[in-house]
């Protein structure tokens, strides 16, 4: 079954922890993303990776970080999380990075994470 | 780079009227129009979309329809049914990269 996948679903930790969120898709999609989701704000895009190795910052990079040493997985990590990054994640992978033909995102099921 | 306003970002309607959603955007180079459905607690999911060749496009009760020259596109709902109550994004694809409008929450009251 074509999907993405997260993990964990959820977890609440404390600052300053480290965390790993991963992601996985198996359909070979170049393009991975992740998304915050806060009430009223929609979803905001933090890091994209247009294919391996190669990763840029989305619109509110502070305080992640990514890698993509593999086609299928693309990490978030948060090196020191704190409590404004307590919020509802989401994971993508298109087929096609952005505007070139039909360029359907595939969302992973979400992770919800609270930082106390 | 690119901006996506949606409005409204509440939208109330009783089951079996009408329900429109406008998406504007900024970049000119954007030829790709979807339309995402989130159910509470679910991940958003596409339900529809269009190219920049195409006014309009139809799936049963949902329509998009997109006016190149203005930069807008919209989203139809007929004959709303309470499964029909959720999140919808839009969003805009300049630049390569998919940005989203924050939104609207469409509530069908039985």
């Amino acid at each position: 079954e074509a999907q993405v996948t997260q993990n964990p679903r959820y977890l609440i930790t404390v600052t300053g922890k480290k965390l790993t969120v991963t992601c996985s898709q198996n359909m070979n999609h170049e393009y991975m993303s992740w998304y915050r989701q806060d009430p009223g704000l929609g979803l905001r895009q933090i890091y994209y990776s247009m294919n391996v190795e190669v990763t840029d910052k989305g619109d509110v990079p502070e305080g992640y970080k990514v890698s993509r040493k593999e086609k299928r997985n693309f990490p978030l990590i948060l090196e020191s999380p704190s409590p404004n990054q307590t919020s509802l994640y989401f994971c993508a992978s298109s087929l096609l990075g952005g505007g070139k033909g039909r360029n359907e995102q595939f969302f992973g099921p979400g992770t919800r994470l609270t930082v106390l | 780079g690119e901006n996506v306003e949606q409005h409204p970002s509440t939208l109330s309607v009783q089951e079996g009227d009408s329900a429109v959603i406008k998406c504007t955007y900024s970049d000119s180079a954007s030829n790709y129009f979807p339309w995402y459905k989130q159910e509470l607690g679910k991940r958003p999911q596409l339900i529809i979309d269009i190219r920049s060749n195409v006014g309009e496009k139809k799936d049963q009760r949902i329509a998009v329809t997109l006016n190149k020259t203005a930069k807008h596109f919209s989203l139809h709902i007929t004959e709303t049914q309470p499964e029909d109550s959720a999140v919808y994004f839009c969003a805009g694809t300049g630049s390569y990269i998919p940005t989203f409008g924050r939104g609207t929450s469409l509530i069908v009251h039985p």
